[in-house]
């Protein structure tokens, strides 16, 4: 159970153009995905946190902007990278966690396997 | 938001058990200690969390100590398969938003 999948996996476009990512918890509800941005022998970093029905809290140097958030239902959230540039290349990250499962901080966030993102 | 704290890089041999330390120690009351591990190229596995009592699964087992500003994930009996990147984050819930900080992860290399 609690499995999250993220599409596509691997993407590369011309600089300029938009990217859709989706996730999707598949087999329950998540009342809040992150997502996350991964260089190369980095750690993840949190781009933004997405919560269903109500706008995403981007962390600090994030352009909301720039990384559109969009968390219409329980079960799916979208990050599209506008007009992508070669800086923009990287691995991204969701995760969701399942809602009504007792105090927040006790939920798992369960990972999708990630987006490679590649900016010609 | 709490940071942690770990080694870069940890060898250990097959079959034995690994101990992986993690410091926080600005973590906060409310605030769970959540291990969790990458193999390259592929998102985090949820491995194990806890809040002040050291739990055990399947996986691994967790010790905070008592102060909770540091823990220790084990992994009883080694396997190749567990050569990967152990990430320790703080992850609670204050004024109204998740807080979720991700540390610097300890490249964990099993050796046969």
């Amino acid at each position: 159970g609690a499995v999250v999948s993220q599409h596509p996996s691997w993407v590369i476009c011309k600089s300029g153009t938009s990217v859709k990512i989706e996730c999707r918890s598949l087999d329950f509800q998540a009342t809040t995905m992150f997502w996350y941005r991964q260089f190369p022998k980095q750690s993840l970093m949190l781009m933004a946190t997405s919560n269903e029905g109500s706008k995403a809290t981007y962390e600090q140097g994030v352009e909301k902007d720039k990384f559109l958030i969009n968390h219409a239902s329980l079960t799916l959230s979208t990050l599209t990278v506008t007009s992508a540039h070669p800086e923009d290349s990287s691995f991204y990250i969701c995760s969701a966690s399942e809602a009504g499962k007792g105090a927040i901080g006790n939920q798992p966030q369960h990972f999708g396997d990630g987006t490679r993102l590649s900016i010609l | 938001d709490a940071k942690t704290t770990q080694p870069t890089s940890m060898d250990c041999a097959e079959g034995r058990a690994a101990n992986l330390p993690c410091n926080h120690s600005t973590i906060s009351g409310n605030e769970y200690v959540y291990w969790y591990r990458q193999i390259h190229s592929q998102g985090p596995q949820y491995i194990i969390h806890g809040l002040k009592n050291n739990e055990t699964n399947e996986m691994a087992s967790l010790i905070i100590t008592e102060d909770r500003k540091s823990s220790t994930l084990i992994l009883p009996h080694a396997t190749l398969r567990d050569t990967a990147v152990y990430y320790c984050i703080v992850r609670g819930y204050s004024g109204g938003y998740q807080k979720v900080t991700f540390g610097t992860g300890t490249k964990l290399q099993v050796i046969p």
